[in-house]
């Protein structure tokens, strides 16, 4: 099946630096990439949907100013956490569409970041 | 609105079955079903779409029921492997985004010898 990486898979940062996390679809095309924040034992919350060539659409709630996501390509999507504060550690996940019939797609995952701040 | 999962928490024996629901107060065109282990991200393991078509894992099953917005994942004879955090993902009928998910709250199921 198709393969999404992320890079870092851990990162420990100070409090106010800012920190970049990529996504890459591997083996296919991704003109749509969701970025998920999921706190232990919790769910997955869509932060943001990043769009190539296009801004990325924001979910309420999220800022956009503080949770920035470039969609530079068809394969690599990243996410910037600017201003790190400790209550910004979480785990991020990306995940891209495949298609299979229709409208619904498949969510390929990456294997997520954990992030760190301190 | 995030939809609702039943029941929180499953143990089981080697061998046993399961059922786990998820319910949406929106109209759904898809109901996605993944599993997550701790640390991990989720894998897939089901769709179904609106009007019946479905993808998915040889030993697992689930249905939709469109009108009541609900889903069910059947695990059967299930294997130590089962044991994990059950997420569905709900695609909105009226939804602009294609392939955005809001996902339940999970079923955390844990499969004992």
């Amino acid at each position: 099946g198709a393969v999404v990486s992320q890079h870092p898979s851990r990162v420990i940062c100070k409090s106010g630096t800012s920190v970049k996390i990529e996504c890459r679809s591997l083996d296919f095309q991704a003109t749509t990439m969701f970025w998920y924040r999921q706190f232990p034992k919790k769910s997955l919350m869509l932060m943001a949907t990043s769009n190539e060539g296009s801004k990325a659409t924001y979910e309420q709630g999220v800022e956009k100013d503080k949770f920035l996501i470039n969609h530079a390509s068809l394969t690599l999507s990243t996410l910037t956490v600017t201003s790190a504060h400790p209550e910004d550690s979480s785990f991020y996940i990306c995940s891209a569409p495949g298609q299979w019939l229709k409208r619904s797609y498949e969510q390929y995952f990456g294997p997520g970041t954990r992030l760190t701040v301190t | 609105q995030q939809p609702v999962q039943s029941p929180q928490a499953v143990i089981l024996r080697e061998g046993e079955d399961a059922v786990i629901n998820c319910s949406s107060s929106k109209a759904l065109y898809s109901v996605h079903w993944y599993r997550q282990k701790h640390g991990e991200a989720p894998v897939f393991l089901m769709i179904l779409l609106k009007g019946g078509e479905q993808k998915g894992h040889e030993k697992i099953s689930a249905s939709f029921n469109e009108k009541k917005q609900q889903s069910s994942l059947y695990l059967t004879a299930s294997q130590l492997s089962y044991s994990g955090t059950y997420f569905c993902g709900t695609e909105d009928a009226g939804g602009t985004s294609y392939g955005k998910l809001t996902f339940g709250q999970g079923t955390i199921l844990t499969v004992h010898p």
